[in-house]
């Protein structure tokens, strides 16, 4: 079976200081990865997602960049934090199932990390 | 890109069923139709996706009319433990982003 690991669970950053939350999946080859960032009560909002090695696409500009190294390894990271980057960070998988009609995918996701940037 | 909207919040009690339906007026040709379910401080939980008609598992039941407009996510006699955010989503995620979701809260 999957599974998708995602560290460290919590995380106290002081603002200008650097980020790094990495995020394996476990249990299938070539998966589509994603980060979310979740502030306070509100709905997730995605930054980052990978369909391959070395691709990634942003969708929301900002300070934050995202790389894959390998297959099943996505890390989220930034060269200096603002106040703003507080909130749940994370991580999710999914495949692509083709059917006659469409394309699906239904998405997997890590366990999160609360980052507050004080 | 499909734009959904759903109620904010709903209130319900245990043991009985909910229905949050779901509007998606410019829903594609080729897009399914996908619930998550949020507990705090959690990531979303797949609970169930569609295309047309009626889908059902050992969770919920969705309902989705011939003209694909709108989606009825349905949970069969609630218990406390159903209380959690539920999204939907239409389309494939990298075309979107969740939408703040429907805030089940279900009473004692």
């Amino acid at each position: 079976s999957q599974t998708i690991h995602q560290w460290p669970a919590t995380l106290v950053q002081p603002v200008g200081s650097p980020l790094s939350l990495e995020c394996t999946v476990e249990g299938t080859s070539n998966p589509n990865l994603y980060w979310y960032r979740q502030a306070a009560g509100r709905g997730l909002q995605l930054l980052f997602y990978s369909v391959g090695i070395g691709q990634i696409s942003s969708e929301v500009p900002q300070n934050l960049s995202a790389s894959r190294p390998q297959d099943r390894q996505f890390i989220l990271s930034s060269k200096k934090l603002l106040l703003s980057d507080s909130g749940f960070y994370l991580c999710a998988w999914s495949r692509d199932a083709q059917s006659r009609t469409a394309t699906n995918e239904k998405l997997f996701f890590g366990s999160g990390t609360q980052l507050s940037v004080l | 890109l499909a734009k959904t909207t759903q109620p904010i919040s709903m209130d319900s009690y245990e043991g009985q069923e909910v229905n949050i339906t779901c509007s998606h007026n410019n829903i594609a040709t080729n897009d399914y139709i996908t619930w998550y379910q949020q507990f705090p401080s959690q990531g979303p939980r797949f609970i169930i996706q569609g295309y047309k008609t009626k889908v059902t598992n050992e969770v919920a039941s969705l309902f989705i009319p011939a003209d694909r407009k709108s989606s009825t996510l349905s949970l069969p006699r609630v218990s406390l433990s159903d209380t959690a955010v539920y999204y939907c989503l239409v389309g494939r995620p990298r075309q979107l982003t969740f939408g703040s979701g429907t805030q089940l809260t279900v009473l004692p």
